[in-house]
């Protein structure tokens, strides 16, 4: 059980150039989200999805697209990156319910993206 | 809008007292909060979760407390030890349902000393 897996672990990017953050899940879970992490600000949701063809905005959506078509995978998308996105990402997972497990997120290790 | 406080400084103890960690949150009822431990470059993971109606709750030598009324909880480590230095979040559900959003404090940085 590998839990959450990002890649890559670092990246630098020119401004403007466009990647993406890639995000698989093995636990079966159905919530996915996309969080930044910056010093001073804690972690901010970008995006998040509740299953497989549905996906929102969250706290800080702009500059980033994700989808997600399957129930594993869920990737980030920068389409022109800013210096402003220099960041860590990071992707998590939860289960869908309403018992002691519900919203209790599993993280990856997270993404540290450099933008030039 | 929602809002969670940590107290940005960090926290210096020696080891074996006991680390008391803050969560204060505004405009906002939670059904329950959640505490994170994160060691650096890597995610958070998972430690504790209470709710509304449980005033303490304990895991080893962890204990939260939750205060709805001065909307704050404190996160207690005891007989704190080196391998406890590490940031810890606190989470609150953001909005309501169960849909995998939290709103996350900034965390406190603990350092334990020998």
């Amino acid at each position: 059980n590998a839990g959450v897996t990002q890649t890559p672990k670092f990246q630098v990017l020119k401004t403007g150039q466009s990647m993406t953050l890639q995000c698989a899940q093995d636990m079966n879970h159905e919530y996915m989200s996309w969080y930044r992490q910056d010093p001073g600000m804690g972690l901010r949701l970008i995006h998040y999805s509740v299953g497989a063809g549905i996906t929102d905005q969250g706290e800080v959506p702009n500059g980033y697209n994700v989808s997600r078509s399957t129930t594993e995978d869920f990737p980030l998308r920068l389409l022109s990156a800013a210096p402003s996105q220099t960041s860590v990402y990071f992707c998590a997972s939860s289960k869908r319910g309403t018992g002691t497990t519900a919203n209790v997120l599993t993280f990856g290790a997270g993404s540290r993206l450099t933008v030039l | 809008s929602q809002k969670i406080e940590q107290n940005s400084e960090a926290l210096n103890i020696q080891e074996g007292k006991t680390a008391t960690l803050t969560c204060n949150y505004t405009n906002y009822s939670p059904a329950y909060l959640q505490w994170y431990r994160q060691d650096p470059g890597r995610g958070p993971v998972f430690l504790l979760l209470i709710r509304e109606n449980e005033k303490e709750k304990r895991k080893e030598r962890l204990k939260v407390t939750f205060d709805t009324t001065l909307k704050q909880s404190l996160f207690h480590i005891t007989a704190s030890q080196p391998a406890d230095s590490a940031t810890y979040l606190c989470a609150l559900v953001r909005g309501s349902g169960n849909t995998g959003k939290l709103i996350f404090g900034q965390g406190t940085t603990l350092q334990v000393k020998p």
